[in-house]
């Protein structure tokens, strides 16, 4: 049974960046793409970007600037870092793996609140 | 970036009642479109998948159509669990998006 559990602070100062990481058991991250999601409070969902198993991205490009989304084999893990964050990124962040040809999410992690404050 | 919308916005219904719910792209997307479920505090869970595909282990009152720029998703016969929230989403094209959402209530 696949399994994604996100990891990671939850509190991040303003202007500081946002680490994340997602573990991934019973599928290899070398396979298929790897998505990030979020969550704020309330609100819908937004698409923050994936990785694929050649380690190729695509990110939102209302996020391109902050994000960077990475893989790590040996750990069967993959991460995400966003920059200079402020008190709108304040979400849960959920990971999720997205399956070819449609790259929909069929498994997600739980979900990690991430709240940005002083 | 494509825009979802959904309808309607929250939708009240009763145990046994048939409901629809409708999700319009801003531009074809083909036969990208996929619905999910979402409970308080829980991740979204997958329903359908390409407008119509039904996921592995969710029941078959749940069906999906539409191509292009409508689509639906119908639920046949509401049952207790399934009071949520329900989103669409494209896949068709970077960024994904996501409709507002549909609150379902009792």
């Amino acid at each position: 049974q696949l399994q994604l559990e996100e990891s990671g602070p939850g509190l991040v100062r303003p202007s500081e960046t946002l680490s994340l990481n997602c573990s991934v058991s019973g599928d290899s991250i070398s396979s298929n793409h790897w998505t990030w999601m979020r969550q704020p409070p309330g609100k819908g969902l937004e698409w923050i970007g994936h990785i694929n198993y050649r380690g190729s991205t695509n990110y939102n490009p209302s996020l391109r600037s902050r994000v960077t989304i990475s893989v790590d084999t040996p750990k069967n893990q993959f991460s995400l870092k966003l920059s200079s964050v402020t008190a709108a990124d304040t979400a849960v962040y959920y990971c999720a793996r997205a399956i070819s040809p449609w790259l929909v999410q069929d498994y997600w992690g739980q979900g990690a609140l991430v709240t940005v404050s002083s | 970036d494509i825009q979802m919308t959904q309808s309607p916005s929250s939708l009240s219904a009763s145990v046994g009642d048939r409901v629809t719910i409708t999700c319009r792209a801003s531009q074809s997307i083909s036969g990208y479109l996929n619905w999910y479920q979402q409970k308080p505090g829980k991740a979204p869970k997958l329903l359908i998948y390409a407008s119509s595909g039904l996921q592995n282990g969710v029941p078959s009152r749940f069906s999906g159509g539409g191509s292009g720029t409508d689509f639906t998703l119908t639920i046949s016969s509401l049952q207790p669990e399934d009071f949520a929230t329900y989103y669409c989403q494209q896949t068709y094209t970077t960024p994904q998006t996501f409709g507002q959402g549909t609150k379902l209530e009792i």
